[in-house]
């Protein structure tokens, strides 16, 4: 059974980067049908695509952040990860990792997610 | 969001409740298929439906999707308690070449 982990800080202070590695278990990262990618949800708030890689690398942002955002897949780990630079208090959200279906982009399984507060 | 949802629809015990997710022509309108996620409070979102009308193993068949024009529905027959949840649709954009969810839809079992 695939299963994704966050991992990273809890807090970052405002202008920092904020880095996340997903670890992908019980299956390899190295598919063709899949890509692997990032969604964020402030609290109380809805869902917002952040990303998307493909085990070759190719990557697929969301505008709004694309100036911001580097999604890297590191294959020998089974693990992809997110850098998201000159954070301020809106990006403070849990992030979830999910693997997404290259035909659909649907995303399924989802990894637990994780909180992430920008503050000094 | 690109996606636009009513933020909430409300039904009693047993009846059918439907939640609309409305689009455009660079999304939904431009033959691209819509998603479903139901995230009940304090979890992870989870896969409902795929593809426009498919469930995925374990989705009850009280859980159907459909899509027309620029515009896809979530529809719930037989409303459960444990359905109070919120729901979020999904779709590729073309315009913006990335992913789009709706903006959520609280639903309350009365």
């Amino acid at each position: 059974q695939l299963q994704l982990q966050e991992s990273g800080p809890g807090l970052v202070r405002p202008s920092e980067t904020l880095s996340l590695t997903c670890t992908v278990s019980g299956g390899s990262i190295n598919t063709y049908n899949h890509y692997w990618g990032w969604i964020r949800q402030p609290p109380g708030k809805g869902l917002e695509w952040l990303g998307n890689i493909y085990y070759s690398g190719s990557t697929y942002y969301n505008p709004s952040l694309k100036s911001r955002l580097t999604i890297s897949v590191e294959s020998s780990k089974n693990q992809f990860s997110l850098n998201l630079t000159s954070v301020t208090a809106t990006d403070t959200a849990v992030y979830y990792c999910a693997r997404s279906s290259v035909r659909g982009m649907w995303f399924d399984p989802w990894g637990q997610g994780t909180l992430v507060t920008v503050s000094s | 969001s690109v996606l636009t949802q009513p933020p909430s629809v409300s039904g009693a015990p047993g009846q059918r409740v439907t939640i609309s997710c409305t689009g455009s022509s660079s999304n939904i309108g431009a033959g691209y298929d819509v998603h479903w996620y139901q995230q009940l409070p304090g979890t992870v979102p989870k896969l409902l439906i795929y593809g426009n009308n498919n469930r995925p193993s374990g989705v009850p068949e009280r859980f159907s999707g459909s899509k027309s024009g620029t515009s896809a529905s979530l529809a719930i027959t037989g409303l459960q308690a444990e359905d109070e949840a919120d729901f979020y649709c999904q779709a590729y954009d073309n315009s913006l070449r990335g992913v789009v969810f709706g903006t959520g839809t609280t639903v309350t079992v009365l």
